[in-house]
């Protein structure tokens, strides 16, 4: 059964410094990945997607990831964090049979410190 | 840009009371989601649409029922509302499209209260 891991439910970074989030995945052949984000009292909102092709993948607001089928991840990243930034983030994996469904990690709040 | 309306921001309700919560998507998409996020548990799938009038178990269906009528509506059914039913609920939609690599979209959450 496919399976997503987000290592750490907090993640505290001063502005301007780098964000890392990340995300490892289970999976017997390699799926589709996302990475969404959520500010408060709002939904989820796309990020970015990785499907085929190239492994680095640019997002909005700055974000990026990278997929490593190596080590079945998919980490998130952004050079320097903005105060705007502070939200919770999900990692998921869609897989390629139709019949399963796509599957959510825990999330991660990013914390920005001034 | 996809808009998924979700009908109420907040709701309270009593135990035991029928509850039910509208979403509407309008980009004629075939797949619809309701969801629960609860702290600390992510996003768990309640029930999920692949068209009209189907409707598929999540991972946690137990007191909940839906209702796809119309494409662009899916409802989500509390047949008798619990506390442990309190939470924020989530809707998503999205297209049906080869090799399913297309992104959910949401709307904005309804947070439901059970007194």
């Amino acid at each position: 059964a496919q399976s997503v891991t987000q290592l750490g439910s907090h993640v505290s970074v001063s502005e301007g410094a780098l964000v890392l989030l990340r995300c490892n995945y289970s999976s017997s052949v390699p799926p589709y990945l996302f990475w969404y984000v959520q500010y408060p009292n709002q939904g989820l909102q796309l990020l970015l997607k990785y499907t085929t092709g190239a492994t680095l993948v640019k997002g909005i607001n700055g974000f990026e990831a990278e997929f490593k089928k190596s080590e079945t991840s998919f980490h998130l990243t952004k050079p320097s964090a903005h105060m705007s930034d502070a939200a919770e983030y999900f990692c998921a994996v869609s897989p390629m049979n139709r019949d399963d469904k796509i599957i959510f990690g825990k999330g991660t709040r990013l914390h920005i410190l001034p | 840009d996809v808009k998924v309306t979700q009908s109420s921001r907040y709701l309270v309700k009593r135990t035991g009371e029928k509850v039910f919560l509208e979403c509407v998507q309008d980009m004629d998409h075939e797949n619809m989601f309701w969801y629960r996020q609860d702290p600390g548990l992510g996003l768990r799938l309640i029930y999920f649409s692949y068209d009209v009038k189907m409707k598929e178990k999540g991972d946690i269906p137990e007191g909940y029922s839906v209702s796809r009528e119309k494409k662009e509506r899916f409802s989500l059914i509390l047949e008798s509302a619990s506390t442990s039913q309190t939470s924020m609920y989530l809707c998503a939609s999205r297209p049906e499209m080869q090799g399913d690599n297309q992104p959910q979209h949401f709307g904005d959450g309804t947070r439901l209260s059970i007194l």
